[in-house]
């Protein structure tokens, strides 16, 4: 059972457009919250990650929102380029888990020229 | 930067084969842990370690064992081998165990089982 509830499924925007990438989770116990980009046949890496106690994090053109009491967060990606195109995952660990992640089923995202 | 590295990248098996993966951090890091990524899937979660001490547990089948050695490697190892396990397997490290802590994913190794 996913844990984390990723949607949507796909998308695709035109270079310059917002994609918006939702998720939301259950476990309150959750209480960290990365996002990770992949490309196909690399390993996800890291672009931004969030605590419950922020509302908004910003890191160049990524930006995390974050609802703890709707338990939901999402990710917003300004000025999208084609190379930003790729498969974006959201997960949650929580504090005495030692790092284990749950991943959210992903988001393909197209950013057409 | 130093990343990650994972050996071999690919490896074709035969059903009932066995198969290991190693896993080598990035210099300091000293905990490890190993996710299974099917086709279109998301990462699941299967062990890591934390100074050569598993330190969790996820969907680990019980065919599957792992440790970290005392330089940090780390290697996963896969018995009776069944066509399901077909998959993307990445190794991540990261420095001090626990949440919170960047995790830093290697490029995979690509099981192919037959």
């Amino acid at each position: 059972q996913q844990q984390v509830k990723q949607s949507p499924q796909s998308l695709i925007v035109q270079k310059g457009g917002i994609p918006i990438i939702n998720c939301a989770y259950e476990n309150t116990a959750f209480d960290y919250f990365p996002w990770y980009q992949q490309f196909p046949g690399k390993g996800p890496a890291l672009l931004i990650a969030i605590r419950p106690d922020v509302s908004e994090k910003k890191e160049g053109r990524f930006t995390i929102s974050f609802n703890k009491s709707a338990k939901q967060f999402s990710l917003h990606i300004m000025d999208s380029q084609p190379g930003d195109s790729a498969t974006y995952f959201c997960a949650a660990s929580m504090a005495d888990s030692w790092g284990k992640l749950q991943f959210g089923a992903g988001t393909q995202v197209v950013v057409t020229p | 930067a130093a990343g990650v590295i994972q050996s071999p990248r690919h490896l074709i098996k035969e059903k009932r084969e066995t198969a290991t993966l190693k896993c080598y951090p990035i210099p300091r890091h000293d905990t490890v842990y190993w996710y299974q990524q099917g086709p279109g899937q998301d990462p699941q979660f299967l062990i890591s370690f934390y100074e050569k001490m598993q330190s969790d547990k996820g969907s680990i089948p019980d065919r599957f064992s792992a440790q970290q050695f005392s330089d940090y490697h780390s290697e996963l190892n896969m018995s009776s081998l069944e066509l399901g396990d077909s998959a993307l397997y990445f190794c991540a490290s990261s420095l001090g165990g626990g949440a919170n802590n960047e995790q830093f994913f290697g490029p995979g190794t690509r099981l192919t089982v037959l």
